[in-house]
């Protein structure tokens, strides 16, 4: 098991470019989720699924979006990009009956100048 | 609100020198409170699950405690490898969601 996969690893966009971050996740979980982590501000989370076709806000969804069409994937949109989205984004996924035991991605450092 | 604060931000120890960390919450229920190491450049691995007041939880050099209003994580005799950053993050009973805490920098030098 590849676990769960992110790409890309880094990216450096402009002020008002667009970007989707990708994830995907072969353990067959339901639970899906995003966050960022800034320097010394822990995780924040950003969207999150509970299976196909259901998504919800977490606590910084502003200037994101996101969509889950397979179990699998769960890609992070970003539209018209801004430097206080300049972060580490992580996606992680559960089993859902251990909500709390999420297993998490390598993450994609995200820069926009 | 729930919130989680770690303490300390930061911590360096010598090899073999044992000490604790912090992690105190509050939360409107709690379903689980959960510690997860951290290392430079990757995701939070998952430690461990404590679900009630009293519960403790071991794993090589790591124990973790739980009372109602905080826990702790124990390191006995750390290691350098021990170096990382541990999160402990919350669930309430009412949610599938996690509150994280910003975390402690653990430095172990040998």
């Amino acid at each position: 098991n590849a676990g769960v996969t992110q790409t890309p690893k880094f990216r450096i966009l402009k002020i008002g470019q667009s970007m989707t971050l990708q994830c995907t996740q072969d353990m067959n979980h339901n639970y899906m989720y995003w966050y960022r982590q800034d320097p010394g501000m822990g995780l924040k989370l950003i969207y999150y699924s509970v299976g196909a076709g259901i998504t919800d806000k977490g606590e910084v969804p502003n200037g994101y979006n996101v969509s889950r069409s397979t179990t699998e994937d769960f890609p992070l949109r970003l539209e018209l990009a801004a430097p206080s989205q300049t972060s580490v984004y992580f996606c992680a996924s559960s089993p859902g009956y251990r909500g709390g035991e999420q297993y998490f991605g390598p993450g994609t450092r995200l820069t926009v100048t | 609100e729930d919130q989680v604060t770690q303490s300390p931000e930061a911590l360096r120890l010598q090899e073999g020198e044992s000490s604790s960390l912090n992690c105190s919450y509050t939360v409107s229920g709690l379903r689980g409170l959960f510690w997860y190491r951290q290392d430079p450049g990757k995701g939070p691995e998952f430690l461990f699950t404590l679900y009630s007041a009293g519960e403790e939880k071991e794993k090589e050099r790591l124990k973790a405690t739980l009372t109602k209003k905080e826990s702790f994580l124990h390191i006995t005799a750390p290691k350098p490898e021990d170096s990382a950053t541990y999160l402990c993050a919350v669930q309430a009973s009412y949610g599938n969601k996690l509150v994280f805490g910003a975390g402690t920098i653990l430095r172990v030098k040998s």
